[in-house]
């Protein structure tokens, strides 16, 4: 079965400062990877995507992510945060079989919190 | 363009009454997919529709849990005789491409 690991609950980061989220995955195949961010009383909103090629995957507001298949990591990064970075962030691993009959699964998420 | 839209965004209900939450996808999104967001549980996928049909329903967490798609549209998750434990946030999803899921703001369902 696949699983998603996010071993921080809170982190906390400083304005201007840069920020990487831990995201750790297992699946037995080749795995389709995303990072999504939700705001308080919002919906989750697509902020990037690893399907396959580069593993170095570009996203909205700043944000990459790098796709590592030996440490089965998948870590969020940021070069400068601003204060509307703060939310709840979802690591989530889709498989890659067609028809997507098992959705995603995510991760227990990572609150970020930005110190001003 | 228009995202994904669903109503009602708040419910209270008491316990065992039936409710019904509804999705309205992004159109021409061919796929559908309901999850459900909890404190306990975090993120769960319940169930997921290419056009009308659902090919698994094992994620709904019981028998109480059903839902339907029409017209390759709009799609209704009803819950019967609700429990406490069904309280949680009902986010609906859909996706073009497989796996590219866009997100709805989801409905907050309270049992009392």
């Amino acid at each position: 079965a696949q699983s998603v690991t996010q071993p921080d609950i809170h982190i906390t980061v400083s304005e201007g400062a840069s920020l990487e989220l831990r995201c750790n995955y297992s699946y037995g195949a080749t795995p389709y990877l995303f990072w999504y961010v939700q705001s308080p009383g919002q919906g989750l909103q697509l902020l990037l995507k690893y399907f396959s090629g580069d593993t170095l995957v570009q996203g909205i507001k700043g944000f990459e992510a790098e796709f590592k298949r030996s440490q089965s990591s998948f870590n969020l990064r940021k070069p400068s945060v601003h204060w509307s970075d703060a939310a709840e962030y979802f690591c989530a691993v889709g498989g890659s079989r067609r028809g997507g009959a098992d959705g995603l699964t995510f991760g227990k998420g990572t609150h970020l919190i930005i110190q001003p | 363009g228009a995202g994904v839209s669903q109503s009602p965004s708040n419910k209270v209900t008491e316990k065992g009454k039936d409710v019904e939450l509804r999705c309205d996808p992004i159109s021409g999104h061919t796929a559908l997919y309901w999850y459900r967001q909890s404190l306990g549980q975090g993120l769960e996928f319940l169930i997921y529709f290419q056009g009308n049909s659902a090919p698994d329903k094992s994620g709904l967490p019981s028998d109480r849990f059903s839902a339907e798609r029409t017209g390759g549209s709009v799609s209704t998750l009803t819950i019967q005789r609700t429990q406490q434990e069904d309280s949680a946030v009902y986010l609906c999803a859909s996706s073009l491409e497989y796996y590219e899921q866009y997100f709805g703001p989801g409905t907050r369902l309270t049992v009392t």
